[in-house]
């Protein structure tokens, strides 16, 4: 029940397409789903997440797609560039739960071609 | 935003001897820190959970002997590879708990640690 599942593994998009990472949770406890992007390298950094009492929020080019009753949530990246070619990681955790850990998916690859 | 430090970014050590690695949380204090391993291309592994003031919390398979924590304040957590073998080489991440209105995690840059 603790698992995240993230599909797909890897992804390649044409620059100026859109990159859309998926992912799926059990526990209804979650209430909070951040998304990290992570260049080779490199620690983890928070891009953007999203609390339920919302169906979808954006920030520039980064758009986090909820359904609840789904247990869903999806990162679409419009208008993709070459830099934005590294690994996303979708997690979820309980917001006010401190000091839990965040239950993390396994990844996807993002190339983006020129 | 929330600023997390490590230090060494890179190290490399002979068989057997102890390295030691920092992680700090730079602008804000950190009750919960999380230590991870991350493989190539795999995804992160928690090896332990560290909190200010007590013991840290090792996850199942980890082993607590072989990686020292120390949570020694709210901005500092230590992690101390003894006797480190060619395959504990690794990437080693840490993470701090920005425990504001909200669970929110940041994550230091990140350790490259390679036994030779």
């Amino acid at each position: 029940q603790q698992q995240v599942k993230q599909s797909p593994q890897s992804l390649i998009v044409q620059k100026g397409g859109i990159s859309i990472i998926n992912c799926a949770y059990e526990n209804t406890a979650f209430d909070y789903f951040p998304w990290y992007q992570q260049f080779p390298g490199k620690g983890p950094a928070l891009l953007i997440a999203i609390r339920p009492d919302v169906s979808e929020k954006k920030e520039g080019r980064f758009t986090i797609s909820f359904n609840k009753s789904a247990k869903q949530f999806s990162l679409h990246i419009m208008d993709s560039q070459p830099g934005d070619s590294a690994t996303y990681f979708c997690a979820a955790s309980e917001a006010y739960n401190y000091g839990q850990n965040f239950v993390f998916g396994p990844g996807t690859r993002l190339s983006v071609l020129p | 935003g929330a600023v997390v430090s490590q230090h060494p970014s890179r190290v490399i050590c002979k068989s057997g001897t102890s390295v030691k690695i920092e992680c700090r949380s730079l602008d804000f204090q950190a009750t919960t820190m999380f230590w991870y391993r991350q493989f190539p291309k795999k995804s992160l592994m928690l090896m332990a959970t560290s909190n200010e003031g007590s013991k840290a919390t090792y996850e199942q398979g980890v082993e607590k002997d072989k990686f020292l924590i120390n949570h020694a304040s709210l901005t500092l957590s230590t992690l101390t590879v003894t006797s480190a073998h060619p395959e504990d080489s690794s990437f080693y991440i840490c993470s701090a708990d920005l425990a504001g209105v909200y669970n929110e995690q940041f994550f230091g840059p990140g350790t490259r640690l390679t036994v030779l």
